[in-house]
């Protein structure tokens, strides 16, 4: 069953703490995605990666890490220099120049 | 920087009305995705229009981008509760397709 997940689905932590989540994909897209979602916005991205081990920042990456060792994965680290970071992260995969598929999503939420 | 607003946020309609979402971007396009968010969900993929003044149709849904390629629009016809959710544009950056994410139109149906 080829898809895109991502782990967990919801996640706490306290301030100042890093945490990373995770992006798994199956359907051998050479581009993934990282996005976060904020209530009554748009999605904006923080990074993303086309090819492995190359990655590139986005709109808003500012206190966030990610790394791109395998085709497969393309685990997003918050850190604590994150000033903002509860949120809903989405990560996301496709061809070049194609459809981006989507993951369930993490909700996250900084207590 | 570049963006594209979509209009309008929030759109409340009885079942068989028709409903439209127009987006539009301060740049040039190289190409316009649509995606449908239902609520507590992911992004999901609609169509991806490339061609300048193209017109596609799923059904009840037509997809429009601009002559200009930096509008599109996606009009529903007699709505159902099926249809309920987060629309959102989304304009294509060059060769690599980086998307910029409209903000969205929430669509609200009334049986």
């Amino acid at each position: 069953d080829g898809g895109i997940t991502q782990s967990p689905k919801y996640l706490f932590r306290k301030e100042g703490q890093n945490v990373t989540l995770s992006c798994e994909q199956n359907l051998n897209h050479d581009a993934m995605y990282w996005y976060r979602q904020d209530p009554g916005q748009g999605l904006r991205l923080i990074y993303y990666s086309q090819i492995v081990n190359d990655f590139q920042k986005g709109d808003i990456a500012e206190g966030y890490s990610v790394s791109r060792e395998k085709k497969e994965s393309f685990p997003l680290t918050v850190t604590s220099a994150q000033k903002n970071p509860t949120a809903f992260y989405l990560c996301a995969s496709s061809i070049l120049a194609g459809e981006q598929f989507f993951g369930p999503g993490t909700r996250l939420t900084v207590l | 920087g570049q963006q594209v607003m979509q209009i309008p946020q929030y759109q409340h309609v009885q079942e068989g009305e028709d409903f439209t979402t127009y987006c539009n971007s301060s740049t040039t396009l190289s190409n316009i995705q649509w995606y449908k968010q239902r609520p507590g969900g992911h992004p999901v993929f609609l169509i991806q229009l490339v061609k300048s003044g193209e017109v596609k149709k799923q059904k009840r849904l037509t997809f429009q981008f601009g002559e200009a390629k930096k509008n599109s629009s996606l009009h529903i016809t007699a709505t159902q509760t099926t249809d309920v959710g987060t629309y959102f544009c989304a304009g294509g950056r060059g060769a690599t397709n980086k998307l910029i994410f409209g903000t969205g139109t929430l669509l609200a149906v009334q049986p």
